[in-house]
């Protein structure tokens, strides 16, 4: 079955540019009508959905977070990728990739996480 | 943005009790696109209900969604013991974006 995989660094410096990678296994990215998207959660605290990405490199991202965001896909390297930056201490978080069956659906599969720390 | 509060925060309940958890929404969503997900402790969420009332693959049938409008609602019929966990309700019917609640955490009394 599908099976999503979050790689990155653990640790930022603020003010720098966050880079993550999450790799599609068991599956196509560009297959069926998903989308996949970025979500964040805070030591302790809420989700919070950062944006998602279709196979094709269209794009819908959180309002609150568009500014310093971007979600890019390799469909040759069956992954996608996020890029955040102006980094600063709120933005320490678990980050996961997943993936919605529709436009506008639920996410149905998910990455185990990566924690990202930014600390100088 | 759709403010989504979850009540309570906390519910302390015994196994095979009844769980009611509730999610109002700062304003209308479709009933099509709310879900809830379950997480357990260094786990990722996992997805339970969509579209306010279906479950998901491999959900058992004590799980049940229901509500419209501002108020939803998910209920766990008689609660086991793997049933402990922190529950949230996501709206993602929203054209600016897409949210989730702060929680609800069902703990053993």
């Amino acid at each position: 079955q599908v099976q999503l995989q979050e790689s990155g660094p653990g640790l930022v410096k603020p003010s720098q540019t966050l880079s993550l990678t999450c790799t599609v296994s068991g599956g196509s990215i560009s297959s069926g009508d998903y989308y996949w998207s970025w979500i964040r959660q805070p030591p302790g605290k809420g989700l919070e959905w950062i944006g998602y990405i279709y196979y094709s490199g269209s794009t819908y991202y959180n309002l609150s977070l568009k500014s310093r965001v971007t979600i890019s896909v390799d469909t040759s390297k069956n992954q996608f990728s996020l890029k955040l930056s102006s980094l600063t201490a709120a933005d320490t978080a678990v980050y996961y990739c997943a993936r919605g069956d529709g436009e506008r659906s639920a996410f149905d599969i998910w990455g185990q996480g990566t924690m990202v720390t930014v600390s100088s | 943005e759709i403010v989504l509060t979850q009540s309570p925060g906390t519910l302390s309940l015994s196994p095979g009790e009844r769980a009611t958890l509730s999610c109002r929404a700062s304003q209308s969503v479709s009933s099509s696109y709310v879900a809830w997900y379950q997480q357990k402790p260094g786990q990722a969420p996992r997805l339970l209900i969509d579209g306010a009332f279906s479950r998901a693959t491999g959900i058992p049938d004590r799980f049940s969604g229901s509500g419209s409008g501002t108020d939803f609602t998910l209920t766990i019929s008689r609660l086991e013991p793997e049933d402990f966990a922190v529950y949230y309700c996501h709206q993602y019917g929203s054209s600016s974006s897409w949210t989730f609640g702060q929680g609800t955490k069902v703990e053993i009394k």
